[in-house]
């Protein structure tokens, strides 16, 4: 069973702070895709990484994904309120009909 | 592009009864579509992957007569939760992947239905 494990698992922080979330699985993924989810929703992709040590931005966010495809990271710079959420990770392998294996996410909170 | 929508978003039933679930494409055919439950506080956890026109693969551990899935069209996929009990209380997520212009490998997701057992 491939597990993908998230850190912090709960984060709150304030408005203008920098914060990184961490995935790390013991299994290599084709790619790799980082979810954010508010309550009551369901998840909305943010980006997908393909390439061993790929980086990734999206305006204040970046994303990497290890060299061995088997870790990835966010990095928020300077969070606001709006960042709040669920973040997930979910790994994919193609050869298992396109299932995601989710990661046990990381909830964060910033306040004013 | 790629809009996927769920029926009810919320729905409260008594224990032992059943109830449905559904989940559309609105914009595009889902040769594929999954579903996951998620637990308060928690990760997704796939229940099951469905093809149009087959039978659903369940995940270990999930009972396939208790958790009923039809996918009987290229846009529509049901989920029935048989003589459910308070335990059975979640919030059910469709996911849909596709053909026809949408990448395969990307699956969409519905805005979810929440599942009270009372």
């Amino acid at each position: 069973t491939q597990l993908l494990e998230q850190s912090p698992q709960f984060l709150s922080i304030q408005e203008g702070e920098n914060l990184t979330v961490y995935c790390n699985s013991s299994s290599v993924f084709s790619s790799l895709q980082w979810y954010r989810q508010e309550p009551g929703e369901g998840p909305v992709l943010l980006v997908t990484v393909v390439t061993g040590g790929e980086v990734k931005k999206l305006k204040r966010l970046t994303f990497q994904f290890g060299d061995a495809r088997k870790d990835s990271s966010l990095h928020i710079t300077a969070a606001q309120p709006g960042d709040t959420g669920l973040y997930l990770c979910a790994g994919l392998n193609t050869g298992t009909a396109s299932k995601l294996t989710f990661g046990t996410g990381t909830r964060l909170q910033v306040t004013l | 592009g790629a809009v996927v929508s769920q029926h009810p978003s919320w729905v409260i039933c008594k224990s032992g009864t059943s109830v449905k679930i559904e989940c559309r494409s609105l914009d595009f055919q889902a040769t594929t579509m999954f579903w996951y439950r998620q637990f308060p506080k928690q990760s997704l956890m796939l229940m099951a992957t469905s093809n149009e026109g087959s039978k659903a693969t369940y995940e270990q551990g999930v009972e396939k007569d208790k958790f009923l899935i039809n996918h009987a069209s290229l846009t529509l996929s049901t989920l029935t939760v048989t003589s459910a009990h308070p335990e059975d209380s979640s919030f059910y997520i469709c996911s849909a992947s596709g053909s026809a212009g949408f990448s395969s490998d990307e699956q969409y997701f519905g805005p979810g239905t929440r599942l009270t057992v009372t």
